[in-house]
């Protein structure tokens, strides 16, 4: 079975612009959930789809968005890039959130210049 | 306020020796609390993970036990490997979608 797959694995964008990344989860699992990493910071959570439906949010600024599509590929966008949204931006799949054990993509390593 | 510590920090250890990393979680309500280890610049990858009602499950030369009672948390590691550096992050679950709470990690090496 296909493990989770991310693109790109790294990016380079500069402030003001807007990013898009791609998670491709694992075969049948139906929740999607995005974190961002920085250096010496723990796995932030950004927010979780489950069919669909954006189903819990963690507390980051609007300019962070997500939607899942039906086939539960998830796409992540950030708008007006700062500096300080450089990070390895994870996402991870399961069956059904809340529980189920997570299974994470490599990451979208994310410089904004 | 949920919360994770996690200790040491950063750990160095020779090849073939033993360590013990630490976790304490202030998580609640508690469903269950899972350890991954992450090498540095991919995703964490599980390695267990534990309900309330389990004190012990291992995972090949990985051992993590779990006190529920007093909210705190080990993973011990025997006879080291090379392969074991990267970092050792604890997560309890709190039982509610997405409220999974990352520690920072305890970063491991190890030297020949």
């Amino acid at each position: 079975k296909a493990g989770v797959t991310q693109t790109p694995r790294y990016l380079i964008k500069t402030r003001g612009q807007q990013v898009t990344l791609s998670c491709s989860p694992i075969s049948g699992h139906r929740s999607v959930s995005w974190y961002q990493q920085t250096p010496g910071q723990g796995l932030q959570f950004l927010f979780e789809y489950f069919s669909e439906t954006q189903r819990n949010k963690g507390n980051f600024p609007g300019r962070f968005s997500g939607r899942q599509f039906s086939n539960s590929r998830s796409e992540m966008n950030v708008s007006t890039l700062e500096l300080g949204d450089s990070a390895l931006y994870l996402c991870a799949s399961s069956l059904a959130g809340g529980g189920y054990e997570q299974f994470f993509g490599p990451g979208t390593r994310l410089t904004v210049l | 306020k949920n919360q994770v510590e996690q200790s040491p920090q950063s750990l160095i250890i020779l090849e073939g020796k033993n360590c013990t990393l630490q976790c304490n979680y202030t998580v609640s309500p508690f469903s269950n609390l899972r350890w991954y280890k992450q090498d540095t610049g991919r995703g964490p990858v599980s390695l267990t993970i534990m309900t309330f009602s389990e004190n012990t499950k291992s995972n090949g030369r990985y051992t993590a036990t779990l006190d529920a009672d007093t909210k705190q948390s080990s993973l011990h590691i025997t006879a080291s490997q090379l392969s074991d550096s990267a970092s050792y992050i604890c997560v309890p679950y709190g039982g509610s979608q997405g409220n999974l709470i990352f520690g920072k990690g305890t970063k491991l090496s190890v030297k020949p």
